[in-house]
């Protein structure tokens, strides 16, 4: 399978907490997303990278959040001291940034913070 | 900022075309999708179409975009239960999202 993919599908964890997921995109394309999306509710944009720069983030994007791409191939988000307010599926996208820019989605990573 | 509307539900019987609309508010987008997500799964790129046309259809999706009143259409024909999804409108690059469509398809 080349599509995208997410690591872990789902992660339960304790407020205060720590977590990282980790996004692999498909492999030739240089763009890589991140969105929230919460229940009820569409997607909403974090961040993109294009190769390993980080070139925009959304204001949705607190200091607790932080995101990299090292080496322009697969991307991490990590949240630090999770509140039960970040409970949301993370879904990550990547693009040729050609064209249409057409973004293929991950599944997702389910996160629940107690 | 750019906003995007859809309304939220829509049922249709097992044959018959669906229509999903889609209103948004930055007259300067340059490309409009339409995309489908199914329960516990990511969102699938159904459809594009560029800001210069009017008209795309693509086997038993037509979408249908009036510039001047900013509104974005998605018709399926032939409805079919595999179609029970929801279906979100989104525009450009960033891309920002409507708050989706959940078709319901009746027997």
């Amino acid at each position: 399978d080349t599509g995208v993919s997410q690591n872990p599908r789902h992660k339960i964890t304790k407020r205060g907490q720590n977590v990282t997921f980790r996004c692999d995109p498909i492999s030739e394309h240089n763009r890589l997303y991140w969105y929230r999306q919460t229940l009820g509710q569409g997607p909403e944009f974090l961040t993109y990278f294009q190769n390993e720069a980080q070139l925009e983030k959304s204001r949705l994007l607190s200091d607790r959040f932080s995101a990299e791409r090292p080496k322009g191939s697969f991307s991490t988000l990590e949240i630090q001291r999770t509140e039960q307010g970040d409970s949301a599926m993370y879904l990550c996208a990547s693009s040729l940034a050609r064209g249409a820019d057409t973004q293929y989605f991950g599944p997702g990573t389910r996160l629940t913070v107690l | 900022g750019e906003d995007v509307e859809q309304s939220l539900f829509l049922s249709v019987r097992e044959g018959d075309s669906s229509v999903i609309n889609c209103t948004y508010t930055d007259s300067s987008s340059t490309y409009l999708y339409w995309y489908k997500q199914e329960p516990g799964a990511g969102l699938q790129l159904l459809t594009y179409i560029f800001s210069n046309m009017d008209m795309k259809q693509d086997q038993r999706l037509t979408v249908l975009l009036n510039k001047k009143d900013k509104h974005l259409s998605l018709r399926i024909a032939d409805t079919q239960t595999g179609d029970s999804a929801i279906y979100f409108c989104a525009v450009d690059d960033k891309i920002i999202f409507g708050k989706g469509t959940r078709l319901h398809i009746l027997p």
